[in-house]
């Protein structure tokens, strides 16, 4: 099962929006809304920021969102704030009942 | 409140062996999948297998076959990732992680693994 791929980094300035995409094939992203997306900040465990493709878990600002067309999911950072500097992981179940993370992107705000 | 405790950093040697652990509470340990996550110096997250503590179902990442065991004892609520014979590439943070469905909605602090001659 090879990696979800992602852009290795993704910058913008404080109040813009930026994208994260994170492509796979239609055995995993493609195939089922199972998308997940976490944050991670260094030295600390990741956290979940969307689900099952575009929903927000209780607590989360709703600058973040997210959406898939095909094979490709994305996340949504509106407003963007000097804390969203952080990398972020797509995760999707795959057809062989098992999980996959993205290879993860660094963003970063000017 | 439900939460995910590890087991503390460790220091061993390549061929040694180790286990660490994954206590969950505040929730039915049993009803839910544990999943572990190998995080190495600098890298991304990688996925390397789920276990549901009831029946204890196991599921690998086929790069993780063989190379880790993953079981549960749901009697005390805890989950465990062990090694037979420690390599210096498996230097890594280990996280456990609670999932509810299809995502991980609770993850537990993290474990050092640390191997070196």
């Amino acid at each position: 099962q090879s990696a979800l791929t992602q852009p290795a980094s993704v910058s913008g300035s404080p109040g813009q929006s930026i994208t994260i995409s994170c492509t796979g094939t239609s055995s995993d992203v493609g195939g089922y809304n199972y998308v997940s997306w976490y944050q991670q900040y260094p030295g600390k465990a990741p956290k979940l920021m969307i689900y099952e493709v575009s929903n927000r878990p209780s607590g989360v600002s709703n600058r973040f969102s997210g959406s898939k067309s095909g094979n490709t999911a994305s996340l949504t950072i509106s407003g963007l704030q000097a804390e969203d500097e952080a990398d972020y992981y797509c995760s999707s179940y795959t057809s062989s009942s098992r999980y996959v993370f993205g290879t993860g992107t660094k963003v970063t705000v000017l | 409140e439900v939460q995910l405790v590890q087991s503390g950093a460790e220091v061993k040697k390549p061929g040694e062996s180790l286990k660490i652990s994954c206590k969950g509470s505040g929730y039915s340990f049993a009803n839910y999948w544990i999943g572990w996550v190998r995080q190495m110096p600098g890298k991304g997250l990688e996925w390397m297998g789920i276990i549901y503590p009831g029946d204890s179902d196991t599921r690998y990442s086929p790069s993780f076959q063989g190379q880790v065991t993953i079981s549960a004892d749901k009697s005390i609520s805890t989950a465990y990732l062990q090694w037979s014979s420690l390599k210096a590439s498996d230097t890594a943070m280990y996280y456990c992680a609670k999932y509810s469905g299809t995502y991980s909605d609770y993850w537990g602090q993290g474990t050092l693994v640390t191997v070196s001659s």
